[in-house]
């Protein structure tokens, strides 16, 4: 089994920064990676797959990179409504996501 | 617009069953591989099951096979999740999730969940 480990646990930053969260794999996924947001009493929600391509309607402040076993989910400029908790996704074999990394202010 | 709504869940005792049911609208079901997302209070995601458009190909997490079983309802649009023996580990919101468009296993929509309680 493929394990996801994002880091840092929690990131805390204020309104306007650049956020970088890590995701690292404990084999290569090739660019089989998805990210997700998920904000309190809701489901994830698509932002990114095959490591870099946007999901329909993500706004251009978030990008992903990376290949093989590190990626990283950047977002620009951080808006209020961007704070949420982000979840890495492999999908090279089965499915197994990270532990998340919440975004805080 | 897409829509995934999920219904079934409840509490129940170890060893109890139950069937969860995801109605599907906005698009056209039987083109779409469908799959079973759990995620316990306060702890991250955990894929569960999926099933084949067709409703022929389904695969499970180690941890639930032989006790769960997927199928699909192409006439009435609806995707199932029968839970059998359940055990205090499987205590999770369940969610539906469509995989898009293509042969990987990512998933652009999700209901809001349905949520499994198992204790005595």
């Amino acid at each position: 089994e493929r394990v996801m480990t994002q880091s840092p646990a929690t990131l805390s930053v204020s309104p306007g920064e650049r956020a970088t969260l890590s995701c690292r794999a404990s084999q290569s996924v090739s660019s089989k990676l998805a990210w997700y947001q998920q904000k309190p009493g809701q489901p994830p929600r698509l932002l990114i797959y095959a490591a870099s391509t946007r999901a329909t309607g993500i706004p251009a402040r978030f990008s992903g990179s990376g290949s093989g076993t590190e990626f990283s989910l950047t977002i620009s400029s951080l808006q209020s409504e961007d704070f949420a908790i982000y979840y890495c996704q492999q999908y090279n074999q089965g499915v197994t996501f990270g532990g998340g990394t919440k975004v805080e202010i | 617009q897409v829509q995934l709504v999920e219904s079934g869940g409840g509490v129940v005792q170890p060893g109890r069953s139950l069937r969860l049911s995801c109605a599907a609208s906005g698009f056209t079901f039987n083109r779409y591989t469908i799959h079973w997302v759990r995620q316990a209070s306060g702890r991250g995601l955990e894929w569960v099951a999926v099933v084949s458009p067709d409703g022929n190909h389904e695969y499970y997490t180690d941890s639930v096979k032989g006790r769960f079983t997927i199928s699909r309802d192409s006439s009435k649009n609806t995707l199932s999740l029968q839970v059998n023996d359940l055990r205090a580990e499987d205590t999770a919101l369940y969610y539906c999730a469509r995989q898009g468009m293509s042969d990987d296993w990512w998933f652009d929509y999700w209901g809001q969940g349905t949520l499994v309680t198992v204790s005595s």
